[in-house]
């Protein structure tokens, strides 16, 4: 089943607004990877998070691990109608095996 | 840009007949997946390689379905006999090391079990 709960599974804002994205596990976490899958499309990576507390940043998309590497974030300033898509976490844990785990994604809508 | 191979892209077929999907992996990546999505959730992983080891398939449903990587490169996932239930995406996707990369996706296989 799934390994990292994600939310919310849905979110409508209107360009300009800002969107964040929240992925939880129970269990601590090797590293984190985040995808973006547009409609129709296949998931496309973005970036991974491999130490606690890491921050990473593409242009207006703010990425964040958790210090206990349970949780991590994705965060969006601005939103353009080309931020539309799902939006995955997915997870690894345990040894250099392990398999990676995708959480259920957060569907962004971006009304002009 | 080196891309993950897929085919084919869409295939429908009837419920107990037997059905193949082909991967080829972007060039030395050692890792392969194959995951199945469903509309509206996230990649449930069924299988994954490690060249021409199979590292996990806990998820796989190995009465109907089956997996190999026999050189280390290309895959091949089977289900038979399909079944209504097993309409999906099936998406492959690849990635470099066995842990701490990106993994790239190919199209999937869209399939319709009627």
């Amino acid at each position: 089943g799934q390994q990292v709960m994600q939310i919310p599974q849905y979110q409508h804002v209107q360009e300009g607004e800002d969107f964040t994205t929240y992925c939880n596990s129970s269990t601590t976490l090797s590293n984190i990877q985040w995808y973006k899958q547009r409609p129709g499309g296949h998931p496309v990576f973005l970036i991974q998070l491999v130490k606690s507390g890491e921050v990473k940043k593409q242009k207006r998309l703010t990425f964040q691990f958790g210090e206990a590497k349970k949780n991590s974030s994705l965060h969006i300033t601005a939103t353009q109608t080309t931020d539309v898509g799902t939006y995955f976490c997915a997870a690894a844990r345990g040894s250099t095996l392990g398999r990676l785990y995708f959480g259920r994604g957060t569907q962004l809508t971006v009304w002009p | 840009e080196a891309e993950v191979a897929q085919s084919p892209r869409y295939k429908i077929t009837e419920k107990s007949q037997a059905v193949a999907f082909w991967c080829d992996p972007i060039s030395g990546h050692a890792t392969l997946y194959w995951y199945r999505q469903i509309l509206g959730q996230g990649p449930e992983l069924l299988v994954q390689f490690q060249d021409e080891s199979v590292v996990d398939d806990s998820q796989l449903p190995k009465d109907r379905f089956s997996a190999e990587r026999l050189k280390g490169v290309d895959s091949t996932l089977k289900i038979q006999p399909a079944e209504l239930g097993d309409s999906a995406m099936y998406l492959c996707a690849s990635s470099f090391l066995v842990q701490g990369d990106g993994a790239f996706f190919g199209q999937g296989t869209r399939l319709t079990v009627v």
